[in-house]
């Protein structure tokens, strides 16, 4: 079946900008995640939701970015007034459920973000 | 402070050999670890898990071993083969979110 995808694949935007990264879940997945991978770095976390709601939001390093999962499957990633710093491939995992820590992550492919 | 550590960058390892990949970690809160293979542009794919119950876990020519009092695991392949080359993350886990090390990047030569 599909696998987690990820749009766009690469994204170049100018400091300041405004920009959204989509993540499509494999189906029935009810836990959802967002990592960022930084160069040299592994994948740091950034949110998870369980279903609709955002169940740790702990990892998102300041009130510039903001994540949604309005229908329980596909996020939108929102990061405003980009920095050249948010630069990193974002990550997104999705599993069958989010209730303990036995469940298998599966990523998507990431997108390349670039901040000039 | 990083929680998961791969002190070693890189690796390299004739085919047919064992490779050796290792991980230390700090929070004595983890309770279940994984090792992740990752191939250039691609996400991160699932290899093999261990909980923290117990200290051996092998799956054909991967195993992991874990080492709760030294808070240390190490991942073995053998034997090695070209298409094994990739990074290597280990990640462990105390919740949902994934705490993953800094990768290894595992060169297999022919």
């Amino acid at each position: 079946g599909a696998g987690v995808s990820q749009t766009p694949s690469n994204k170049v935007t100018e400091k300041g900008k405004y920009v959204e990264l989509r993540c499509d879940p494999i189906s029935g997945h009810t836990a959802l995640y967002w990592y960022r991978q930084s160069l040299g770095q592994g994948p740091e976390f950034l949110i998870y939701f369980q279903g609709t709601g955002a169940a740790d939001d702990s990892g998102l390093p300041n009130d510039r970015f903001f994540a949604v999962r309005p229908e329980g499957s596909v996020s939108t990633l929102k990061i405003q007034r980009t920095e050249r710093g948010d630069s990193a491939v974002y990550l997104c995992a999705s599993s069958l459920s989010g209730g303990s820590s036995y469940n298998e992550q599966f990523f998507g492919p990431g997108t390349r973000l670039t901040v000039l | 402070d990083q929680q998961v550590k791969q002190n070693s960058p890189s690796l390299s390892v004739q085919e047919g050999r064992i490779s050796i990949l290792n991980c230390d970690y700090t929070n004595s809160m983890f309770d279940y670890f994984l090792w992740y293979k990752k191939y250039p542009a691609e996400g991160p794919t699932f290899l093999i898990s261990i909980s923290s119950i117990k200290d051996k876990n092998e799956d054909g020519r991967f195993t992991v071993f874990l080492n709760k009092s030294a808070k240390h695991l190490s991942l073995h392949i053998v034997p090695s083969q070209p298409g094994d080359s990739a990074v290597y993350f280990c990640a462990a886990s105390a919740t949902q979110k994934l705490v993953f090390g800094q990768g290894t990047r595992l060169t297999i030569n022919p």
